[in-house]
């Protein structure tokens, strides 16, 4: 199947630093694309969609100045977390949409906010 | 709103065993059924779907059925191997919606 990558894997930053979170599809091209959010033991909370060539659509409960999201390219969706603290600490997941139907997961990005 | 439940891990099961992990879901109409599963260290993978009521995904062994009478879609395998060991999510999307409700994951471990 298509691959979609994320980098960084892993991050570790300190408290009122920004950490920025690139989810490639690396063979396919994606119009939209979905950011999750997991806690521990938690199941997979959709943070937002982002439409390339225009603005982010934002879920209930999400700051949409905290957690920038620019979808520059076909390929290429960005996640900023401004000015980190603790409680963003989680697991990130990004997928791109093929079809209706179809969308390819990334590995995901641990972030440690300390 | 939309939501769904799967069974609270994890499962221990030997190899050769048979696996049932439940997933119950609550929403209006007719939404669209999925399994993903996700292996160490790896993004998560469509295992298998159903689209409407009565329809039975599968996929390496691992079979689903939509009922809608019990708005449940258990997974199943009638003997697992090692190589199965992962996070199992059961997840819906809406009729009119594009991105997917998930449950909070299952974790199978299968020793030989």
């Amino acid at each position: 199947g298509a691959v979609v990558s994320q980098h960084p894997s892993r991050v570790i930053c300190k408290s009122g630093t920004s950490v920025k979170i690139e989810c490639r599809s690396l063979d396919f091209q994606a119009t939209t694309m979905f950011w999750y959010r997991q806690f521990p033991k938690q199941s997979l909370m959709l943070m937002a969609t982002s439409n390339e060539g225009s603005k982010a659509t934002y879920e209930q409960g999400v700051e949409k100045d905290k957690f920038l999201i620019n979808h520059a390219s076909l390929t290429l969706s960005t996640l900023t977390v401004t000015s980190a603290h603790p409680e963003d600490s989680s697991f990130y997941i990004c997928s791109a949409r093929v079809s209706r139907e179809t969308q390819y997961f990334g590995p995901g990005t641990r972030l440690l906010v300390l | 709103g939309d939501s769904v439940t799967q069974m609270e891990g994890p499962v221990t099961l030997s190899e050769e065993a048979f696996l049932t992990i439940n997933c119950t879901y609550t929403a209006t109409g007719y939404p669209s059924l999925f399994w993903y599963v996700q292996y160490p260290g790896e993004g998560l993978q469509l295992l298998l779907k159903a689209t409407k009521a009565d329809d039975k995904g599968s996929n390496k062994g691992f079979e689903a059925t939509y009922r809608k009478e019990t708005t449940s879609f258990h997974l199943e395998k009638g003997s697992v191997q090692v190589s199965d060991s992962a996070v199992y999510f059961c997840a819906l999307r809406d009729q009119a919606g594009t991105a997917l409700i998930f449950g909070k994951g299952t974790t199978l471990s299968v020793s030989s």
